[in-house]
């Protein structure tokens, strides 16, 4: 089965700092990847995505993310974070299925941006 | 558009109740799942379901049970609740089999 794991569980960070949270998965077919942020007492809400073409991709935010495929590796970056930052970050991994591709989630991290 | 809505919010249930928790979306999405929270463990999926009449377990169905019954609605059951059921479930859809998920505003259950 599909297993996405997230390197970190914990990170703080202060303001302008730059961010890289890694997210690596299991899968070996074809993949489509996302990043979701969860801002405190909210829901989860996209970042980025990336389905096919230009491995880097942007998302909103300043945030970008680049799939590595002989890595299998999808990290998310930020070159300088700020207090409203502050979330938990989850990579999501898109297991292709004859139907019904699924969602598998990574454990989440939580980012703590200090003023 | 209302987007994905779950109620209740929260609720709090005995060892051994039973409950339903309801989602509804109006974005003729034709996939919907149920995700449950708890910290430290991510997101895992209960059930999905790719369209009115065809669900399917996702990685931690047990304990719960889905219907589709229309391409709106998506509820889940817990027939007979258990402490390590206590979680935040969050409620998803899509339009088709890959794509943007959209969420609910999360169910905070705690079973006692």
């Amino acid at each position: 089965a599909q297993s996405v794991s997230q390197h970190n569980h914990h990170v703080i960070l202060s303001e302008a700092a730059s961010l890289e949270l890694g997210c690596n998965y299991s899968y070996g077919g074809t993949v489509n990847l996302f990043w979701y942020v969860q801002y405190p007492g909210q829901h989860l809400q996209l970042l980025l995505k990336y389905f096919s073409g230009d491995p880097l991709v942007k998302g909103i935010k300043g945030f970008e993310a680049e799939f590595i495929k002989s890595k299998f590796s999808f990290n998310l970056r930020k070159p300088s974070v700020q207090w409203s930052d502050t979330a938990e970050y989850f990579c999501a991994v898109n297991e292709w299925r004859e139907y019904g591709n699924k969602l598998v989630f990574g454990a989440g991290t939580i980012l703590r941006v200090k003023s | 558009n209302a987007g994905v809505t779950q109620t209740p919010k929260f609720q709090v249930l005995k060892t051994g109740q039973s409950m339903t928790l309801q989602c509804a979306q109006d974005m003729n999405h034709e996939y919907m799942s149920w995700y449950r929270q708890d910290p430290g463990m991510g997101l895992r999926l209960i059930h999905y379901s790719v369209g009115a009449g065809i669900t399917d377990q996702g990685e931690v169905p047990n304990g719960y049970n889905v219907s589709r019954s229309t391409t709106e609605d998506f509820p889940l059951r817990l027939l007979s609740a258990a402490p390590s059921q206590t979680s935040v479930y969050f409620c998803a859809s899509r339009l088709g089999n890959t794509g943007e998920l959209f969420f609910g505003e999360g169910s905070r259950l705690t079973v006692l």
